[in-house]
């Protein structure tokens, strides 16, 4: 298997454009999952999906972001306009979720976003 | 609400010594826990996970973690560690199991091993 797939694997933009993170979660995976991470604040839960439908974005920190999963393989995450703040690594991480069952998340390699 | 406290930022140790890493966890309801490592510009990979049963759990590379209900706590510990083993190594915490919701991290600690 291929493992989660994020791209790109570092961005850099300028304060003011607009950035789209993508993930292709793992095959068969009906959970995905985007995080933050950054010195000050450490790994960070942004938004969930199950089943392609979000479940709780209370981590999303303002309007400027926003995600969307359209099918079972495919997630973005967006932000516009970027700020310098918003620089951090972006990660995905994927499982597969049913009731009674626990399942590992595993993590793509990140992205790492330098906003100037 | 929950929350993961690692007490220890930084853990430096000469290689072939043992090792432990601290973990401290609050919630409310039923806990799972894990250990991840991660690697200089790398994702995060699972080390292990306590769900249920044995308060002993092994992990991969030789890594093992005792639940503790009663300290609310989930240290990793191993024997004798290599100079591969330098990382940072997340603790978290998950309501059910981590299929269905988000890990709640801790801050991380990170391992330096000395030759």
């Amino acid at each position: 298997d291929a493992g989660v797939i994020q791209s790109p694997r570092h961005e850099v933009t300028e304060m003011g454009q607009e950035v789209t993170l993508r993930c292709k979660p793992i095959s068969g995976h009906n959970s995905l999952f985007w995080y933050r991470q950054t010195m000050m604040r450490g790994l960070e839960l942004l938004i969930y999906f199950n089943n392609n439908v979000p479940i709780d974005d209370s981590g999303m920190p303002e309007d400027r972001f926003s995600a969307k999963m359209p099918n079972a393989s495919f997630s973005t995450l967006k932000i516009q306009p970027s700020e310098p703040r918003d620089s951090a690594v972006y990660f995905c991480a994927s499982s597969f979720w049913a009731t009674g069952r626990t399942e590992t998340q595993y993590f793509g390699p990140g992205t790492r976003l330098l906003v100037l | 609400a929950q929350s993961v406290t690692q007490l220890d930022s930084q853990v430096p140790v000469f290689e072939e010594a043992p090792v432990e890493l601290r973990c401290n966890y609050s919630s409310s309801v039923s806990v799972y826990l894990f250990w991840y490592v991660q690697y200089p510009n790398q994702g995060l990979q699972l080390l292990l996970k306590y769900l249920s049963g044995s308060t002993l759990v092994k992990g991969i590379n030789g890594f093992e973690a005792e639940f503790n209900k009663s300290q609310t706590s989930f240290h990793l510990r191993k024997p004798s560690v290599h100079i591969s083993d330098t990382a940072e190594y997340f603790c978290a915490v998950s309501d059910s199991g981590g299929g269905a919701d988000g890990l709640t991290f801790g801050k991380g600690t990170h391992l330096i091993i000395q030759p």
